[in-house]
C-alpha cells in the first residue's frame, strides 16, 4: 500500500475528447509526477509539480496539462485526445525533492477509440 | 538526451538458475532506481542506489551501481517462479538542487520456468 490513489482505474474516450485523471497523495507529499506508460514500454515522464507549481516537463505537447492542489491531490488533463494517448497513466508522489522515496499509484488505464 | 538501455529485454530462466540484468545509461547520474511491475499493475520499488559502488540486496535480488561506467546490474540468485515480472531501471536526471526526474528503460520481461 503506497498511499497514492488514482481515479478512475479504467476509462474509454473517443478521439478528440478531453479527459481528467486524478491522484491523491499522502499528506505532506509536496512533489508529484505524472508518467505515461504505453503497452510494452517503460514509463515516460510527463511533468512534475512541486508545491503547486510545475517543476519540469517531459517531451509532451501542451494539450497535456496538470494541477496540484493544497490538499496533496493533483490532476492530469489531456485535451484533443489522440489514439496514441491510449496508455497507463501513473502518478508518483514523494515527501520531498530528493526522490529517495517515491510512491507510485495503481494507475489509470486510458483507451482512446 | 538521456538514454537508458536495459539488456536483455526478454529473459526466460529456469528455476534455481542465476542471471543478471544490465542497465546502461548515457549521462552522468548519481542515483538509480529498480522497479518491478506485474502484469496490469503499477510499479513496486525494489532498490534505490544513491552513490557509486552502492550495493543493495533483498532476498534473491541484488542491485549494484557503477556511476563511472554508467552501469547498474540486477542480479537474480536461484530464481523462483514468483520473480516472474517486468523489471525496470530508472535514472535520475536532475540538475543542481532541483527535484528528481526519472528516465526509465524499456524494461526486462523475466519469465521463470519450472
Amino acid at each position: 500500500e503506497t498511499g497514492v490513489t488514482q481515479s478512475p482505474t479504467h476509462l474509454i474516450k473517443t478521439r478528440g475528447q478531453q479527459v481528467t485523471l486524478r491522484c491523491s497523495s499522502q499528506s505532506g507529499h509536496n512533489t508529484v509526477s505524472w508518467y505515461q506508460q504505453a503497452l510494452g514500454q517503460g514509463p515516460q515522464f510527463i511533468f512534475q509539480y512541486y508545491r503547486e507549481e510545475e517543476n519540469g516537463r517531459g517531451n509532451f505537447p501542451p494539450r497535456f496539462s496538470g494541477l496540484q492542489f493544497p490538499n496533496y491531490s493533483s490532476e492530469l488533463n489531456v485535451n484533443a485526445l489522440e489514439l496514441d494517448d491510449s496508455a497507463l497513466y501513473l502518478c508518483a508522489s514523494s515527501p520531498n525533492r530528493a526522490g529517495n522515496t517515491i510512491y507510485f499509484g495503481e494507475g489509470s488505464w486510458l483507451t482512446v477509440v | 538526451e538521456l538514454k537508458v538501455e536495459q539488456n536483455p529485454l526478454f529473459l526466460s530462466m529456469q528455476e534455481g538458475k542465476n542471471y543478471t540484468i544490465y542497465c546502461n545509461y548515457s549521462t552522468t547520474s548519481d542515483r538509480l532506481y529498480w522497479y518491478r511491475q506485474d502484469p496490469g499493475k503499477s510499479l513496486e520499488s525494489l532498490f534505490v542506489l544513491l552513490s557509486n559502488g552502492a550495493v543493495k540486496q533483498e532476498g534473491r535480488l541484488m542491485a549494484s551501481l557503477d556511476t563511472k561506467a554508467r552501469l547498474s546490474t540486477l542480479h537474480i540468485t536461484a530464481a523462483v517462479h514468483d520473480l516472474s515480472a517486468t523489471y525496470f531501471c530508472a535514472v535520475d536526471i536532475r540538475s543542481g538542487g532541483s527535484n528528481y526526474k526519472l528516465t526509465f528503460g524499456k524494461g526486462t520481461l523475466l519469465t521463470v520456468n519450472p
